[in-house]
C-alpha cells in the first residue's frame, strides 16, 4: 500500500491514543488525509477529513494532526466504544490516479 | 436524514452475471458523485471508482476497470455496480459511498463522508 499504519494500538479507558499514517508526503497533488473508524460489523464512518477537519457529529476526541511526512490521528479520553479499525486514505494523483487506504491499525480499549 | 440503502447479500457461482445496487435519499442525488469501496475478507479497502448520476460519467479505480460496470437511473436516485462474470476473488463486502459535494470532481475525489449498510457478496462452486 501507498500508506503504512502500525497493525495495532491500544490503551486503558481515559488514556490518550495516537495512531500514525506514513506515506502521504510521497503523493502527488495535495496531499490531505481522512480517517475512518470502522467499529464491528459496521461501515466504514468518516471521522476525520483533509488532515485535521472534524465532521458534524464526530466527538471532539477525535483529532488530526500533520508534521511533515507524518499524518496522525489522537483519541483523547479514549472510551471502551473506540475499539475498532482506523484506516486512513488519502488521493493519489500520480497515475494509476486513485483514492488510496492505509492497511489500517486495530484500536482495543484495554 | 442522508442516507445510502443498498441491496442484498449475494451468493453466486463463478460465471454468473451480478447487479448490486444503491439508492439515496434525503439529499440532491443528481448534484453529488456516488462511488463504490470493496473491503475484502482480510479488511482492506480498496477504492472501486465514482460515478456522476446525471450523465452516467464514470471514473473507474485502476484494478476495476475493465472488471466491473458502474450506471446510473438518476430517476430513481439509484447507481448500480454490475458484473458479468463474477469469480471466487470478487467475494467481500461492497460499500457505496458518497463523497463531499467539494471533494470530488472528475480528476480527483475523496472524503467519502456517506457510507451505505454494504453489501456481502459470496462467490463459490
Amino acid at each position: 500500500s501507498v500508506l503504512t499504519q502500525p497493525p495495532s494500538a491500544s490503551g486503558t479507558p481515559g488514556q490518550m491514543v495516537t495512531l500514525s499514517c506514513f506515506g502521504a508526503s510521497g503523493i502527488v497533488g495535495g496531499p490531505l488525509v481522512d480517517w475512518y473508524q470502522q467499529l464491528p460489523g459496521a461501515a466504514p464512518k468518516l471521522v476525520i477529513y483533509n488532515n485535521h477537519q472534524r465532521p458534524s457529529g464526530v466527538p471532539d476526541r477525535f483529532s488530526g494532526f500533520r508534521s511533515g511526512p507524518t499524518v496522525s490521528l489522537r483519541i483523547d479520553g479514549l472510551q471502551s466504544e473506540d475499539e475498532g479499525l482506523y484506516f486512513c486514505a488519502a488521493w493519489d494523483d500520480r497515475p494509476p490516479k486513485s483514492y488510496v487506504f492505509g492497511p489500517g491499525t486495530t484500536v482495543t480499549v484495554l | 436524514e442522508v442516507l445510502l440503502v443498498q441491496s442484498g447479500a449475494e451468493v453466486k457461482k463463478p460465471g454468473e452475471s451480478l447487479k448490486i445496487s444503491c439508492q439515496g435519499s434525503g439529499f440532491n442525488f443528481a448534484t453529488y458523485w456516488i462511488g463504490w469501496v470493496r473491503q475484502m475478507p482480510g479488511k482492506e479497502l480498496e477504492w472501486m471508482g465514482v460515478i456522476w448520476p446525471g450523465d452516467s460519467d464514470v471514473i473507474y479505480g485502476p484494478s476495476f476497470k475493465g472488471h466491473v460496470t458502474m450506471s446510473a437511473d438518476q430517476s430513481a436516485n439509484t447507481v448500480f455496480l454490475q458484473w458479468s462474470s463474477v469469480q471466487p476473488s470478487d467475494s467481500g463486502t461492497y460499500y457505496c459511498v458518497r463523497p463531499r459535494r467539494e471533494s470530488c470532481s472528475g480528476t480527483s475525489c475523496y472524503n467519502l463522508d456517506t457510507w451505505g449498510q454494504g453489501t456481502l457478496v459470496s462467490v463459490s462452486s
